[in-house]
């Protein structure tokens, strides 16, 4: 089974801050990585998928990259409501899961 | 709109049978490559993936998990039904249930999940 590996495990940050959550996988996945923010009592949102696509309704602030083993989410200017807990997810070989990075408020 | 919500009970003993409904709207699980994913949480740990059900009857499970797990569908009632036997407390988790429009896609709508805890 591949495994995914994100880091860091929790992300203090500020409105207006930029900043990036990197995730890992165990072998290569090619492009097949999508990232999900969920907030709590609700299901994860999809908001980037094939490493860099961003889901329809996703504000542009919102940006992914990378290819084969390595992978980044960025925000590029953290606005209130982005403030949740954030999911890589390889959809290469069946499906698997980072451990999730919880964005808090600094 | 599409949505997804998960039923089923809040409490079930160890070595029981789980038995989890997701209702669907906005979609149908007839039309080509559509699919219905089974996830679950349990507290303060990571998403798992449990089971996919596709249009055409295909179905898939975690190789953890396969022996315990069972997934089908009613598309006349819009509904995909997980069963997990042999219950136990490590399997205390929310369930999610979440649709995929094909194979080699991620999940794009998520239900809001249903709390499941496994105690005697």
């Amino acid at each position: 089974d591949i495994q995914m590996t994100q880091s860091p495990s929790t992300l203090s940050a500020s409105v207006g801050d930029r900043v990036t959550i990197t995730c890992r996988a165990s072998e290569s996945i090619s492009n097949s990585l999508a990232w999900y923010q969920q907030k709590p009592g609700k299901g994860p949102k999809l908001l980037i998928y094939k490493a860099s696509s961003l889901e329809s309704g996703v504000p542009s602030r919102f940006s992914g990259s990378g290819s084969g083993t390595e992978f980044t989410l960025s925000i590029s200017s953290l606005q209130a409501e982005d403030f949740a807990i954030y999911h890589c997810q390889q959809y290469h070989d069946k499906y698997s899961f980072g451990q999730g990075t919880t964005l808090a408020i600094k | 709109q599409v949505t997804l919500r998960e039923s089923g009970p809040a409490l079930v003993k160890p070595t029981q049978t789980l038995t989890l409904t997701c209702t669907f709207s906005g979609f149908s699980l007839d039309t080509s490559t559509m699919c219905v994913s089974w996830i679950r949480q349990p507290p303060g740990k990571a998403l798992e993936w449990l089971a996919r059900i596709d249009w055409d009857d295909d179905k898939y499970y975690s190789s953890s998990l396969e022996t315990r797990l069972t997934i089908s569908k009613d598309t006349s009632k819009n509904q995909v039904v997980l069963t997990m036997t042999n219950m136990d407390p490590v399997d205390t988790a929310t369930y999610y249930c979440a649709r995929l429009r094909g194979v080699g896609r991620p999940f794009d709508v998520w239900g809001q999940g249903t709390m499941v805890t496994v105690s005697s």
